[in-house]
């Protein structure tokens, strides 16, 4: 079992919609976790974070931390064109904080 | 303004022939990371480093050194560069305490012959 799973997609969501990430994790462990959002041939960029679990809001995009079932996600309201990304769940490993575990993200297409 | 820069951006260079990427952050972070990303497999740590002098090994840290001798800057060395080291190499910048939030440079795109 991978560390840090996501479904690869490609997710297709129209315009406007809610689009809906998963990811799980392997390590009870681990305290934090982060969304981040990266473009065709750009860095990865943070957009989330939570710690707690429940709902953490920003804007058009809710983070949910479950981890008794060892999932986050991430919640994309009113879908924009421009939140077409390939979008990377990052865990850091519980025995040693720098070493932080990506998932190999999940595309998102955003069609009008 | 914060950030993290890289440099070379992209790079060709022949199997064998030594070569260096250089990372550098100006947001006084303690600790700092190498990945590689490749399709399919996503993000993966190279090495990273908790403060000066202090690094250590990721999930694929074969064939690559690192160094720390200045908080600012974690170079990444090609000894010898083989062609499976052909990548997208971003540098990280991580803020410390619990939060752990990652700052990326714009990348290197290495390409070896």
């Amino acid at each position: 079992q991978k560390e840090v799973e996501q479904n690869s997609g490609p997710l297709s969501v129209p315009e406007g919609a809610i689009a809906s990430l998963n990811c799980t994790y392997s390590d009870r462990g681990s305290q934090s976790f982060f969304w981040y959002r990266q473009y065709s041939g750009k860095s990865p960029e943070l957009i989330m974070s939570i710690y707690s679990n429940g709902d953490k809001e920003d804007g058009r995009f809710t983070a949910q931390l479950n981890k008794a079932s060892q999932y986050v996600s991430l919640l994309i309201r009113d879908s924009q064109p421009s939140d077409s990304a390939t979008y990377l769940c990052a865990v850091p490993g519980y025995s040693s904080a720098s070493k932080i575990i990506f998932g190999s993200g999940t595309r998102l297409s955003i069609r009008p | 303004e914060a950030q993290v820069t890289q440099n070379p951006r992209y790079l060709i260079t022949v199997t064998g022939k030594k070569l260096t990427v250089t990372c550098s952050q100006n947001m006084n972070h303690e600790y700092m990371s190498w990945y590689r990303q490749d399709p399919g497999l996503g993000l993966r740590q190279i090495y990273y480093s908790m403060n000066v002098e202090v690094t250590d090994k990721g999930d694929v840290p074969e064939g690559y050194k690192v160094s720390r001798k200045e908080k600012r800057n974690f170079p990444l060395i090609l000894e010898s560069p083989s062609p499976n080291q052909t990548s997208l190499y971003f540098c990280a910048s991580t803020t410390s305490g619990g939060a752990r939030e990652q700052f990326f440079g714009p990348g290197t795109r290495l390409t070896v012959l």
